[in-house]
């Protein structure tokens, strides 16, 4: 199974500044025949489902705010919430899709400083 | 719209069987798989298992494979999440969730890929004796 480890556990950042998450995966999730990465980004409320933010490592799913932003290819990817926002407070998770089983991080809790 | 509906929250006996389904609406019911993920507390994300909504193949995790069992009725649109010989790790809440898809522009089509797009509210199943 594709292991995959997020960094920090947690972290708390001060209303309108960088918020950044990491996320490595044990192999590559990279598929060189089509230039993609299987990496998907979750934000999770307490008592919600998750909610999908970013996919294909970078793609933006609809309606979602362009501060946030999602980087990296092969093993070693990024969440970047460029200014923090009362409401982004929540876990977030990393999961690839790559190769089944698909997987997740251990999440990432962001709360405001 | 996109929309998943699950069953009611269910207590059991450990050992015992539970079933809970999924209703779905709002998109072609043979082009996506739904897949069912498991978030026990204060534990990550876990997939359980998957099906097919146009051929019915299943998919499971190794961890599941031996007391899990998916189906699904096509004409009610709905998924069912089997799981027998539950324990205290059973307690969680299941989710079920539909894939995405992309445009292939080698082949010039779309195609299903397994990225969590659209997820169903949740339903708390709690062991205990």
């Amino acid at each position: 199974d594709i292991v995959m480890t997020q960094s920090p556990d947690s972290l708390a950042v001060s209303l309108g500044e960088r918020a950044t998450i990491n996320c490595k995966s044990s192999q590559s999730v990279l598929y060189n025949s089509i230039n993609k990465s299987y990496l998907a980004w979750f934000q999770q409320k307490p008592g919600q489902p998750p909610k999908l933010l970013i996919y294909w490592a970078s793609t933006r799913e609809s309606g979602v705010p362009d501060r946030f932003s999602g980087s990296g290819s092969g093993t070693d990817f990024t969440l970047t919430i460029s200014s923090l926002q009362a409401e982004d407070v929540a876990v977030y998770y990393c999961q690839q899709y790559s190769t089944s089983p698909w997987t997740f991080g251990q999440g990432t809790k962001v709360e405001i400083k | 719209q996109v929309q998943l509906v699950q069953s009611g929250a269910e207590v059991k006996r450990p050992g015992a069987s539970v079933k809970c389904s999924c209703e779905t609406s709002g998109y072609i019911f043979s082009f996506y798989s739904i897949h069912w993920v498991r978030q026990a507390p204060g534990q990550r994300l876990e997939w359980v298992g998957s099906i097919n909504g146009g051929n019915g193949n299943t998919q499971y995790s190794q961890k599941f494979q031996d007391r899990v069992t998916i189906t699904q009725d096509t004409s009610a649109r709905t998924v069912y999440l089997e799981l027998r010989s539950l324990n205290s790790e059973d307690t969680a809440v299941f989710y079920c969730a539909r894939g995405g898809s992309y445009f292939d522009s080698v082949n010039g089509y779309e195609r299903p890929a397994e990225f969590f797009q659209h997820w169903g509210q949740g339903t708390l199943i709690t062991v205990s004796s």
